[in-house]
């Protein structure tokens, strides 16, 4: 499985935009880009996913270079709910879903 | 939230005390999971399942066994609890489709004294 590399942790303003980084330099061909975050001690809950187009839905918007060697998670507008660790996760078909220990977001008033 | 169920939710126990943590989804998703998590090791794979009867090992497998016999459970076995298995678990199901996405139970805080 392809291997990310997240920032630890980040601060965001409350009302701007949330950018979290990932790399994924040895992602394959056929792997795709997931994001999951956890809040608190709750289990992990998915947020978007892609290949190499960008994508966009209700909670977030992804951005993969056009290598397909990084990407960029925004969260447009953060509120303090979205505090959370983030996990950048890169899986092809079949292969297990692995995380690593993700970017700790925290959202300041 | 997705049709996935964890029981117990918490749990104390012995040590060397054979403790069984069971997974139940209603969504008949073909793949499940096993992951524990602890503080500075985010969420690591122990088991997982790609059918029933079908299992593999993750990461962290020893001391643990799992069992499907049917594709709505998956059970996860400490035989012999040791303190170092205690741990937060989370249960995952997945469906079959290429690039679906995985949904998370909402986890068994297991404590062995």
């Amino acid at each position: 499985d392809a291997k990310t590399t997240q920032p630890t942790s980040m601060d965001c303003a409350e009302g701007r935009a949330a950018n979290l980084p990932c790399n994924h330099s040895t992602i394959s061909g056929n792997e795709y880009v997931y994001w999951y975050r956890q809040i608190h001690s709750q289990g992990p809950q998915y947020i978007i996913h892609g290949l190499k187009n960008n994508e966009t839905n209700e909670m977030a918007s992804l951005i993969i270079t056009e290598d397909r060697k990084s990407s960029t998670l925004i969260l447009p507008h953060a509120t303090l709910r979205d505090t959370a660790v983030y996990y950048c996760i890169v899986r092809g078909p079949g292969q297990k879903v692995t995380f690593g220990t993700g970017t700790k977001l925290q959202v300041i008033p | 939230d997705a049709g996935i169920t964890q029981s117990p939710r918490h749990k104390v126990t012995e040590t060397g005390t054979p403790v069984t943590l069971r997974c139940h989804q209603t969504e008949n998703h073909r793949y499940m999971y096993w992951y524990r998590q602890d503080p500075g090791h985010g969420l690591r794979l122990i088991h997982y399942s790609y059918g029933v009867k079908d299992t593999d090992k993750g990461e962290v497998s020893d001391g643990y066994s799992v069992s499907r016999s049917k594709t709505e459970d998956f059970l996860l076995t400490l035989e012999s609890a040791t303190s170092s298995q205690t741990s937060v678990y989370f249960c995952a199901i997945r469906g079959q489709d290429m690039n679906t996405e995985a949904f998370f139970g909402q986890g068994t805080r297991l404590t062995v004294v």
